[in-house]
């Protein structure tokens, strides 16, 4: 079946300028999760989903990013009034609740911020 | 606060050479732990997992191991291809549907 995917896979930001990132997850995948890259480095926590609900958000660096799921399903990064440092690749996983709870990741999107 | 290490950051070998690399994490209470790759540019792909229960885990010329009372994994690949050419990543998290905490990666480079 399809994967995890994401879009748009680039993205170029002014720098003050909102952003909105899609993760459409694998179909049936009740848990999804956000992370962030940043180059040479490993992905980072964001953010977690079951179904709808927000669990755990302790990741997101400020006040200007916001996660949401609202059906369950789809799920949208935003991030308010870019700046530089926000420049990284977001990946987005799901993975189903019982058995190896193993995550499965999306391509990413990168995301520039001039 | 769970923090993982993968030694070394890169390696070059000569195709046909086995390798092993390694990932060290500081809270043995782990639930999974998870090997990935990742090609330039690219995602992430699943190599393996392996649940804090088990020891081993083996997929083709790949096999990776758990030692979870000293906070260990190793990723050994049997006789190395050019396509093996990626970054490699370990991660592991504290209970079943939880964030993974990564390591920084080791970036292998196999020589034809």
């Amino acid at each position: 079946g399809a994967g995890v995917s994401q879009s748009p896979r680039y993205k170029v930001a002014k720098r003050g300028q909102d952003v909105a990132l899609r993760c459409d997850p694998i179909s049936g995948h009740v848990s999804l999760f956000w992370y962030q890259q940043a180059l040479g480095q490993g992905p980072e926590f964001l953010t977690y989903f079951q179904n709808e609900a927000q669990l755990d958000k302790s990741g997101l660096p400020s006040d200007r990013f916001f996660a949401e799921r609202p059906e369950g399903s789809v799920s949208t990064l935003k991030i308010q009034r870019t700046q530089q440092e926000d420049s990284a690749v977001y990946l987005c996983a799901s993975s189903l609740t019982g058995g190896g709870y193993e995550q499965y990741f999306g391509p990413g999107t990168r995301l520039t911020v001039t | 606060k769970q923090e993982v290490t993968q030694i070394p950051a890169a390696l070059s070998v000569p195709e046909g050479e086995n390798l092993v690399l390694n990932c060290s994490f500081t809270d043995s209470a782990i639930y999974n732990l998870q090997w990935f790759r990742q090609d330039p540019g690219k995602g992430l792909t699943s190599l393996l997992l392996i649940q804090s229960s088990q020891r081993e885990q083996t997929s083709g010329r790949l096999n990776a191991s758990l030692d979870k009372s000293s906070g260990r994994s190793t990723l050994y690949i049997a006789a190395s291809q050019p396509g093996d050419s990626a970054t490699y990543l370990c991660a592991v998290n504290d209970s079943g549907n939880t964030p993974l905490v990564f390591g920084k990666g080791t970036r292998l480079s196999v020589i034809a």
